[in-house]
């Protein structure tokens, strides 16, 4: 099984600054078969990104993804209102789907 | 797009089973697989398994092997997810999720969610 490891645990920002998000796998993720979701309160999952850098419908381009192998970066380039919430990084490279801890992104 | 409708809220005792049932509308079922995604109070999601309907068979991730239970009804468009032997650390949403897959049977990302049922385990 593929392990997924998300730094940092939370991160404390204001509306308007950069936010980088980290996903580290155990093992290669073949093929950067890697999608990131957010998740705010109450709400299901929405699906950002996948095959690590291309966006999903409607995602505005504020948010872009990068990396392979192991190292995976989802990175918001200005913060909106919006924005703040818990981000999950899943690895599909393997018939077992593991997601990452997650990293909050809360208003400093 | 698929469009996924969970069933209600359950409140079990431990010891029992739940089935929760997932429907799907706007896509066509038999080109998707269907994942189960379980979230603990306050935590992360978790992946239990999913189904590739052509295939027939569920994939379970190794934590709930022998005792969840992935299937699907092509005719009314609907997944289904029982656990057994329920204990308190199952109280959980789960979330059903619809994905392509490959000829290898490898799930991809998941495009659309359900909305969630809640599962509560308590004496």
């Amino acid at each position: 099984e593929i392990v997924l490891t998300q730094s940092p645990g939370t991160l404390s920002l204001s509306p308007g600054e950069r936010a980088t998000l980290s996903c580290r796998a155990s093992q290669t993720v073949s093929s950067t078969y890697l999608a990131w979701y957010q998740q705010k309160p109450g709400q299901a999952p929405r699906l950002l990104m996948s095959d690590a850098s291309t966006r999903a419908a409607g995602i505005p381009d504020r948010f872009s993804g990068s990396g392979s192998g192991t190292d995976f970066t989802l990175t918001i380039s200005r913060l909106e209102p919006e924005d703040f919430a818990v981000y999950y990084c899943k690895q599909y490279g393997s018939s077992l789907l593991t997601f990452g801890g997650g990293t909050k992104v809360e208003i400093k | 797009q698929v469009h996924l409708v969970q069933s209600g809220a359950e409140v079990k005792k431990p010891g029992s089973s739940v089935k929760v049932s997932c429907k799907a509308s706007g896509g066509t079922f038999s080109t998707y697989a269907i994942s189960w995604v379980r979230q603990a109070p306050g935590q992360g999601l978790e992946w239990m398994g999913g189904i590739i309907l052509i295939f027939g068979t569920g994939n379970y991730a190794q934590k709930f092997q022998g005792r969840v239970t992935i299937t699907a009804d092509e005719s009314t468009n609907t997944a289904y997810m029982e656990l057994s032997s329920l204990r308190s650390e199952d109280t959980a949403m789960y979330y059903c999720a619809s994905s392509y897959y490959d000829s290898s049977g490898y799930y991809y990302w998941f495009d659309s969610w359900g909305q969630g049922t809640l599962v509560t385990v308590s004496s």
